[in-house]
């Protein structure tokens, strides 16, 4: 069955240089959600799109922009780059036509982003 | 937001079942309770959830109590795949809305 894609798989970044993530939903999934996750904590919620409107937003640095596109896929912008950013960024996708009680969310293998 | 409590670690023998506890109070009448966990470097992965009655898959058995304050994850037979990080997570029912990992149980797997 086909999974959350994330890309790229590993990114290194350079202090004030800026950064594009990708991640593409389940197909059929109308809902995506961001998540960072620094060393050896747990996953903090960035910012979530349904049907390409921001839904509901986090603590997302005002560095940081996301958008979802009309093919359902998402894509975390992040500027000004800094050593803090480094981390493993997630997306989960979810879908309301399926039934959020019939499924779990379903996440990717992320993108872990150093920022050197 | 509804929050959840977690032990930090937890041992297990293999073959052996473990139950995984999760207490959360504060839980609204609508929240789900689902239940992730997360090996290293890699995604979380799904495991089971449940809003009242307990709920049985492939993977999991989660018992929900009465007053829906508390809940187990049991893993029948735990193997070494199973040593991951464990995530309690009440999740509301309107899609889009965030949710929290918490801090999570690490459970480790004894050979």
């Amino acid at each position: 069955a086909a999974g959350v894609i994330q890309s790229p798989r590993h990114l290194i970044k350079e202090k004030r240089e800026t950064a594009t993530l990708k991640c593409y939903p389940i197909p059929r999934h109308d809902t995506v959600y961001w998540y960072q996750q620094g060393p050896g904590q747990d996953p903090q919620f960035l910012i979530s799109f349904y049907e390409k409107m921001q839904s509901d937003k986090g603590s997302i640095p005002d560095r940081f922009s996301a958008q979802q596109f009309s093919d359902y896929h998402s894509e975390l912008n992040m500027s000004s780059l800094e050593l803090g950013d480094s981390a493993l960024y997630f997306c989960a996708s979810s879908s309301v036509r399926d039934g959020l009680i019939n499924y779990g969310y379903t996440f990717g293998s992320g993108t872990r982003l150093t920022v050197v | 937001d509804a929050k959840t409590t977690q032990p930090n670690s937890m041992e297990s023998n293999e073959e052996e079942p473990v139950h995984l506890p999760c207490n959360h109070s504060t839980i609204s009448g609508t929240d789900y309770i689902h239940w992730y966990r997360q090996l290293p470097s890699q995604g979380p992965e799904y495991v089971i959830h449940g809003l009242t009655s307990n709920v049985n898959n492939r993977m999991a058995s989660l018992a929900i109590a009465e007053d829906r304050k508390s809940s187990t994850l049991i893993l029948h037979r735990a193997t070494l795949r199973d040593a991951a990080v464990y995530y309690c997570i009440l999740i509301p029912p309107d899609t889009g809305n965030q949710f929290y990992f918490g801090t999570g149980t690490s459970l480790t797997v004894i050979p």
